[in-house]
């Protein structure tokens, strides 16, 4: 089974600041990695597929890179909204996801 | 609009079993393959159960193996997970989720169901 691992597991920004995510696969996943926001008593959304693609409807201030075994989220001007779980799932073997981030906006 | 809409869940015995429904529309729901998500209290999301569109190949996480059964009926646009054996460990919000195309992410979630397995 392929373990993601993300860093921080918190992270506490304030609005207008830059919040970089962490997500790191046990084995190569090539490009086959999305990102997920979930806010408490919300369903997940998904923000980006294929590591750096964007998903409808997402704002811009959303972007994401990598390939492999290491991949980066990036929130530039964070929001208040923004204030969720993170989460990483790769897609080549299986479904797995990460422990997730917190993010929390001061 | 793609709507999920789950049912079936609830309170449940140690042992027992339940059996989750998912009504899909909005979408070619024949089309794409199909997953059961869940997120225990404080937990991370832990995949569960896939199948494919046309319901010949499913997967389990190796927690579920042997206990859980997921099936699809095209006819109807829903997805069923049967529970069995069910324990403590089960409880959790199950979200049924649909797979943007094969080897992408899910691209759209159910609202969540809680089951709570307890005595």
């Amino acid at each position: 089974e392929i373990v993601l691992t993300q860093s921080p597991a918190t992270l506490s920004l304030s609005a207008g600041e830059r919040a970089t995510l962490s997500c790191r696969t046990s084995q190569s996943v090539s490009s086959f990695l999305a990102w997920y926001q979930h806010k408490p008593g919300q369903t997940p959304r998904l923000l980006i597929y294929e590591a750096s693609n964007r998903a409808a409807g997402i704002p811009a201030r959303f972007s994401a890179s990598g390939s492999g075994t290491d991949f980066t989220l990036t929130i530039n001007s964070l929001e208040p909204e923004d204030s969720a779980v993170y989460y990483c799932q790769q897609r080549i073997s299986g479904w797995t996801f990460g422990q997730g981030t917190q993010v929390e906006i001061k | 609009e793609v709507h999920l809409l789950e049912s079936g869940g609830g309170l449940v015995q140690p042992g027992g079993s339940l059996r989750l429904s998912c009504a899909a529309s909005g979408f070619s729901f024949s089309t794409l393959g199909m997953a059961w998500v869940r997120q225990a209290p404080g937990k991370r999301l832990e995949w569960v159960s896939a199948i494919n569109n046309n319901g010949a190949a499913t997967w389990y996480a190796d927690s579920v193996k042997g206990r859980f059964t997921i099936s699809r009926d095209n006819s109807r646009n829903t997805l069923s997970l049967q529970m069995d054996s069910l324990g403590a460990e089960d409880t959790a919000i199950y979200y049924c989720a649909k797979e943007q195309g094969y080897r992408l992410p899910f691209d759209y979630w159910g609202q969540g169901i809680l089951v709570s397995v307890s005595s």
